[in-house]
């Protein structure tokens, strides 16, 4: 069984605030690490495929970093605000068998006006 | 990209009875997943649907209590049978795509609630 954990677990912020979560997953094995926004009665939406240790994306607001040598991403987010509430997700993707993927419990941000 | 088309969306049932899923893809696929999360619990993967050939299941997941289909490369279904309470669920089905065949697309899942 593979171990993602991601913490905090919930997170209550001001907008405005700056924040930003851990995800940790095996550092064997490693094909990809995925983090999605996933909002309520929505479907997760995919913000970084991550792929490369060092890499570091941005997406607006929105950057992370991995490194896969000691496991662990961290997703970041600058100047918060309400709209960006929601549950954010990581998932390990190993090379053998890139199907399976293995999901966190994931951040639930609440970003109060 | 892809568009995933999951039906339905929400429903209520009844202990006992079976409620079958759908899950429509706008391109062929290889690959088709289906996950589900519980109340406070992460996605798990259930099952791969594969065309041609059986479900693979996951450790925990048996074919009697969650059927698969997967007629062609473009839809599947998912019935959860002989529901209990503790089939309330979310159920996502899920479809693996992009350059690198690494991005993972979603439907927006079928939240089903069993009374």
């Amino acid at each position: 069984i593979l171990n993602v954990e991601q913490s905090p677990q919930s997170l209550h912020v001001q907008e405005g605030d700056s924040t930003n979560f851990t995800c940790s997953f095996p550092s064997s094995n490693f094909y990809a690490l995925h983090w999605y926004r996933w909002e309520t009665a929505k479907s997760p939406e995919a913000l970084f495929v991550m792929t490369l240790n060092g890499d570091e994306k941005k997406k607006g607001r929105i950057s992370a970093t991995l490194n896969t040598k000691e496991g662990y991403s961290y997703l970041y987010i600058k100047g918060s605000q309400p709209e960006d509430s929601a549950t954010y997700l990581c998932a390990f993707m190993p090379q053998t068998n890139a199907g399976k993927s293995t999901f966190g419990d994931g951040t639930t941000l609440t970003v109060k006006p | 990209s892809a568009v995933i088309s999951q039906k339905p969306s929400r429903d209520i049932c009844q202990r006992g009875t079976s409620l079958t899923i759908q899950c429509q893809v706008d391109s062929q696929v290889t690959m088709m997943f289906w996950y589900r999360q519980q109340p406070g619990q992460s996605l798990t993967l259930i099952a791969t649907a594969n065309q041609g050939s059986e479900a693979t299941y996951e450790s925990g997941f048996v074919i009697d209590k969650f059927p698969i289909s997967r007629p062609n490369l473009t839809f599947s279904t998912l019935t959860v049978s002989n529901m209990s309470p503790e089939d309330s669920s979310i159920y996502l089905c899920s479809v693996i795509k992009g350059l690198s065949g690494n991005t993972i697309y979603f439907g927006e899942g079928s939240w089903l609630t069993v009374v």
